[in-house]
């Protein structure tokens, strides 16, 4: 347990609505990512983040924004909901300094259906 | 667009059987090589990292090697266990801290 949790787990929602994903990690690491999970796709990073207010974007960020406001806490935003970002939203962290091999826990994701 | 393929994409055996699958990754600015297992229901869990050609790593029955130059790992199982159903992904890191992921090999291990 690397001490990853999502919320919520389970969402339902109409397009065009925002959405907000949370993911909270006790353990203050500075790396933390936000993947999509599809059918015949495997793990695509969305964004990342390697400190506080520091972002970066991954191959599918389009629709996507992140912020990073506390070290624990990394939000994933969809501004407007489409049927395309049905998923499953996985959060990971990555421990240690940057520079060595990136090995990442993954919490337990978010199954998200936009309707 | 960075590619990490592997094959096969799927993969049904039967108890006791040994079976290896295969993953393909850019052989420039190679930093490691992740495998992760991914059981149904579950999130992905590391299996092994690797950094160096040549590499070899063991967890049991599950083994894998590494070959950067031509850009290819293998991971191996042998003997396999119903309980070894499960996706495995790799993942290819270079200069940076993001990982590419390859699409999956599904294996179903049967009684």
């Amino acid at each position: 347990d690397a001490g990853i949790t999502q919320s919520p787990r389970h969402k339902v929602t109409e397009t065009g609505t925002p959405v907000t994903l949370r993911c909270h990690q006790t353990e203050n690491h500075r790396y933390m990512y936000w993947y999509r999970q599809d059918p015949g796709h495997g793990l695509r990073l969305i964004h990342y983040s390697y400190g506080v207010k520091d972002t970066d974007k991954g191959e599918v960020s389009d629709g996507y924004s992140v912020s990073r406001s506390k070290t624990e806490d990394f939000l994933l935003t969809l501004e407007s909901a489409t049927s395309s970002q049905t998923s499953v939203y996985f959060c990971a962290i990555r421990p240690g300094l940057a520079g060595g091999p990136a090995k990442q826990y993954f919490g337990p994701g978010t199954r998200l259906t936009v309707t | 667009i960075l590619n990490v393929e592997q094959s096969p994409q799927s993969l049904h055996v039967q108890e006791g059987d040994s079976t290896n699958f295969t993953c393909s990754f850019p052989s420039s600015n190679f930093y490691a090589l992740h495998w992760y297992r991914w059981e149904t229901a579950k999130s992905p869990e590391a299996l092994f990292v690797m950094t160096l050609n040549g590499d070899e790593k063991k967890k049991g029955r599950i083994s894998a090697t590494l070959n950067t130059k031509e850009g290819y790992s293998y991971l191996y199982i042998k003997g396999s266990q119903p309980e070894d159903s499960a996706t495995y992904l790799c993942a290819f890191q270079g200069g940076s801290e993001k990982l590419v992921f390859g699409k999956g090999t599904k294996l179903t291990v049967n009684p």
